[in-house]
């Protein structure tokens, strides 16, 4: 079975630091598509940062990077110099295609930023 | 280029009663999915269409749900006799299907309440 894992329900940071969102998975297949999904109270799911499993580099989108651990099947978010507005829900999923595009996500990591 | 839109935004329906939750896609996307989101969860896949055809199907409850994705019109997500349990935040999303692991682009959800 294909499942995404995220083992921190709550995460708190203070503004400007950094904190790490953990994400592990597990599927048999080889080549696949991760990503950070932010999901803020307005419920609206927002792309944070993807991941082609086939590239070793780590992708990063300004504030936000990866670190990509694919012997580990690991996927964790790093967010540098946190701001009040990163406050929301934070869904890592992976997507295979076995004949359909179907994301599996895991059950969220709700992170808050305090001023 | 308007994003997915889903409508309507808030849905109470009493036990017993129909819902009909309706989703645009982007324009020229061809591929559509339902998720649900349960409280405090994370989005859980329901099915997968393109136009006028399911895909997978594979989320979906066996009994009292249904989708279609007709030729002319949104993507409908239709549940017959809701029951409590029934109650979320239903998610749609689409990709335009072509190349391997394309986006989805989520819209923002219809919150389904049954009393």
């Amino acid at each position: 079975a294909q499942t995404v894992t995220q083992s921190q329900p709550e995460m708190s940071v203070q503004e400007a630091e950094t904190v790490t969102l953990s994400c592990t998975y597990d599927t048999s297949e080889n080549n696949y598509y991760l990503f950070w999904y932010k999901q803020p109270p307005s419920r609206q799911m927002i792309l944070v940062i993807r991941q082609e499993a086939y590239k070793q580099q780590n992708a990063t989108e300004n504030r936000f990077s990866v670190n990509f651990q694919k012997a580990a099947k690991s996927f964790s978010l790093k967010i540098s110099d946190s701001q009040l507005g990163d406050t929301a829900m934070y869904f890592c999923a992976f997507m295979v295609f076995s004949g359909t595009y179907k994301y599996i996500f895991g059950t969220g990591t709700r992170l808050k930023v305090l001023a | 280029n308007a994003g997915v839109m889903q409508n309507p935004r808030h849905l109470v329906r009493r036990r017993g009663q129909e819902a009909r939750l309706r989703c645009s896609p982007m324009k020229g996307h061809s591929h559509v999915y339902w998720y649900r989101q349960l409280p405090e969860e994370g989005l859980k896949f329901m099915v997968y269409l393109q136009k006028e055809n399911i895909i997978d199907e594979s989320g979906m409850p066996k009994e009292r749900f249904s989708a279609e994705f007709p030729k002319e019109g949104p993507s409908i997500l239709r549940i017959q006799q809701v029951v409590r349990g029934d109650s979320a935040a239903y998610f749609c999303a689409s990709s335009p299907g072509t190349g391997y692991a394309t986006e989805a682009f989520f819209g923002q959800g219809t919150r389904l309440t049954v009393v």
